[in-house]
């Protein structure tokens, strides 16, 4: 079945980096995008950004832009995010999903199981 | 950039049928998926496209849109449906939003 497996949470200083990864099964992983969602404590979501392991693209939320970078490793199947210049207000579970669309809509489907991410010092 | 508007809570008698609304500029020109999340789970999707449910989503839940405002549907509302609920939608200048979120209670 299709799935998308996240590393394990992370526990950082502020000022520091974290990078997660999220791996994909059942499917050909060139073939879809990846997109990164987070979501702070009682809070909604919110999205990070895209990648397309096919050529590299990626479109990042402006609020991210500079602080954010998504890679892709197609030899594993594998889809990272670095996230850089950590706060406390970064501290969320990081989620990972599969990018399905055609000419009228976008959806993500499955998600990753979510990374924990916190800032403290 | 664009917001999707959510109500913050809605509440529904067990076996009644209960609406979430989703206001947003770019439904207008895209239709929005829905996602449904229970406490320290992933979310789950529900409902994309026009009125699309993905393999092994009950028919209770539903979708439409009319305008600017998208709706999900639930049909005969049971225990298992209280969760969060959240709508996504791009727009034509590739923004990616989240609805502000709705928790759904079954009374």
């Amino acid at each position: 079945q299709v799935q998308l497996v996240q590393s394990g949470a992370e526990v950082k200083k502020p000022g520091a980096s974290v990078k997660v990864s999220c791996q994909a099964s059942g499917y050909t992983f060139s073939s879809y995008g990846i997109n990164w969602v987070r979501q702070a404590p009682g809070q909604g979501l919110e999205w990070v950004g895209w990648i397309s392991p096919y050529n590299g693209n990626t479109n990042y939320a402006q609020k991210f832009q500079g602080r954010v970078t998504l890679t892709t490793d197609t030899s594993t199947s594998t889809s990272y995010m670095e996230l850089r210049s950590l706060t406390s207000d970064d501290t969320a579970v990081y989620f990972c999903a599969r990018d399905l669309m055609n000419a009228m809509a976008s959806w993500f489907d499955p998600w990753g199981q979510g990374t924990l991410v916190t800032v403290s010092s | 950039s664009s917001e999707l508007t959510q109500d913050p809570a809605v509440s529904v008698a067990l076996g009644q049928t209960v609406r979430i609304t989703c206001q947003g500029d770019s439904l207008r020109s895209y239709y929005a998926s829905w996602y449904q999340q229970k406490p320290g789970q992933a979310p789950v999707l529900v409902i994309y496209g026009k009125d699309n449910r993905p393999s092994g989503i009950p028919d209770r839940f539903s979708a439409s849109t009319s305008g600017n405002t998208a709706s999900l549907t639930i049909t005969g509302a049971q225990a298992a449906d209280e969760a969060d609920y959240y709508c996504y939608s791009r727009d034509s200048s590739d923004n990616h939003v989240f609805g502000t979120g709705t928790k759904v209670t079954v009374l």
